[in-house]
């Protein structure tokens, strides 16, 4: 069956520029999540929706970023003005239920670069 | 100190042999343990799951936990030359639903 997938796979983007990343979750899962993979590194969580309601938004990390889930499946993640720390892999992955110990599937990833 | 920590990489091993790699997590909150592999440009796939402690055998993979230690391990039995990536381990508090990642530990199997 289908996996998590994103859009687009990569995207280069001057600074100050806004850019918006597509997430289209496994069918009928509940729960999203975002992280963002620097080189090197391990995934950061940024933000979770169960269905359409962002339950936690703890990781984003500033009010330039912005994330919603209007139908409680596809998702889109948006930066504002574009920074070059900003660049990295963005990560979706989605669970099919709402408990703490359901595997979550990850996407590919959009790999950002911000110049 | 970082939340979750793996011994830092990376981690040559010949074909056939056993790969070690460890995990330390700071928050005993912790409750669910993930190891992930993850190839060069590619996303995260979960290989094992453990939630008490103990071992726990999948194939060639076996997860072992020690809570009170605060220590997740990976063993990788006869190594293969598609074992070569980077190896995740993540960790979830029980009353989260968010997973805390280390820096990943690269593992690079010679034929």
């Amino acid at each position: 069956g289908a996996g998590v997938s994103q859009s687009p796979r990569y995207k280069v983007a001057k600074r100050g520029q806004d850019v918006a990343l597509r997430c289209d979750p496994i069918s009928g899962h509940v729960s999203l999540f975002w992280y963002q993979q620097a080189l090197g590194q391990g995934p950061e969580f940024l933000t979770y929706f169960q269905n359409e309601a962002q339950l936690d938004k703890s990781g984003l990390p500033s009010d330039r970023f912005f994330a919603e889930r209007p139908e409680g499946s596809v998702s889109t993640l948006k930066i504002q003005r574009t920074q070059q720390e900003d660049s990295a892999v963005y990560l979706c992955a989605s669970s099919p239920q709402a408990g703490s110990n359901n595997e979550q599937f990850f996407g590919p990833g959009t790999r950002l670069t911000v110049l | 100190q970082k939340e979750v920590e793996q011994n830092s990489g990376p981690l040559s091993v010949p074909e056939g042999a056993i790969a070690s790699l460890n995990c330390t997590y700071s928050d005993r909150g912790s409750q669910s343990f993930f190891w992930y592999r993850q190839y060069s440009g590619k996303s995260p796939e979960l290989i094992m799951s453990i939630y008490s402690n103990g071992d726990k055998e999948d194939g060639r993979f076996t997860a072992q936990l020690n809570k009170a230690s605060q220590y997740v391990s990976l063993l990788i039995r006869d190594s293969q030359p598609s074992d070569s990536a980077t190896y995740l381990c993540a960790v979830k508090r029980s009353n989260d639903y968010k997973l805390s990642f280390g820096a990943g530990t690269t593992v690079t199997v010679r034929a």
